[in-house]
């Protein structure tokens, strides 16, 4: 079974442009996760869809960020305009039930704005 | 606010010893789920071993194992005969329980343990 998948690895822009992160998820997993962490730090939740629909988007930062899942399957992470501080490893995790279930992720993609 | 402490940032161990990895946390909840998650370089996070917050007993895979002191809000990690393969970084997570809206994990800022030859 093929295990929760991001594209790119890595990238690296230069601030102002727009980068979009893609996320895969384990198939047959109705809960999809975004998460963020800045060189060390912690690692920092950003949202959660359940399907296709926003349960939590809390921890979003600004407005930068736009967030989808269409039919509820693969996620994209859009950030326009790109800053600095928006540079650092990004995690996709997904998992099949929602209270206190293993969630599985993803390698990470490695945000660089230059 | 619920956070995550993680106090070591570096940590060794030689290798088939045995190495305690510390992590505190905060919360006014009574049940919750605990986790200790290992990204070894390059590869993805993997949970460890899972610790429900209403269960007294410590959780143990292998070997790995927990010591939870509910009381005190701390979630150590004990990794016995260490191996190469466990040099990585490990992340202790809180996850609330079913009172809470959120389903999120809150995370420490980990700890990267080497395991020396």
């Amino acid at each position: 079974e093929a295990g929760v998948t991001q594209f790119p690895s890595h990238s690296v822009i230069e601030k102002g442009q727009t980068v979009t992160l893609r996320c895969d998820p384990i198939s047959g997993h109705d809960n999809l996760y975004w998460y963020r962490r800045v060189m060390g730090k912690e690692i920092k939740f950003l949202l959660h869809f359940v399907k296709e629909s926003k349960q939590d988007e809390s921890g979003m930062p600004n407005n930068r960020f736009l967030a989808e899942r269409t039919g509820g399957t693969y996620s994209t992470l859009k950030v326009q305009p790109a800053e600095l501080e928006d540079s650092g490893v990004y995690f996709c995790a997904s998992s099949q039930d929602l209270r206190g279930t293993e969630a599985f992720f993803g390698q990470g993609t490695r945000l660089t704005v230059v | 606010a619920q956070t995550v402490t993680q106090s070591q940032p570096e940590m060794s161990v030689q290798e088939a010893e045995t190495v305690t990895l510390s992590c505190t946390y905060d919360t006014s909840e009574n049940n919750y789920y605990l986790f200790w998650y290992k990204q070894p370089p390059s590869r993805q996070m993997i949970l460890v071993i899972r610790q429900e917050a209403y269960k007294q007993q410590n959780a143990t895979e292998n070997r790995f194992s927990v010591n939870f002191q509910k009381a005190a809000k701390s979630f150590s990690l004990k990794i016995s005969d260490s191996q190469l393969g466990d040099t990585a970084m490990y992340f202790c997570a809180f996850s609330p329980g079913a009172t809470s809206g959120t389903y999120k994990y809150i995370f420490g800022t980990g700890t990267r343990l080497k395991v020396l030859a």
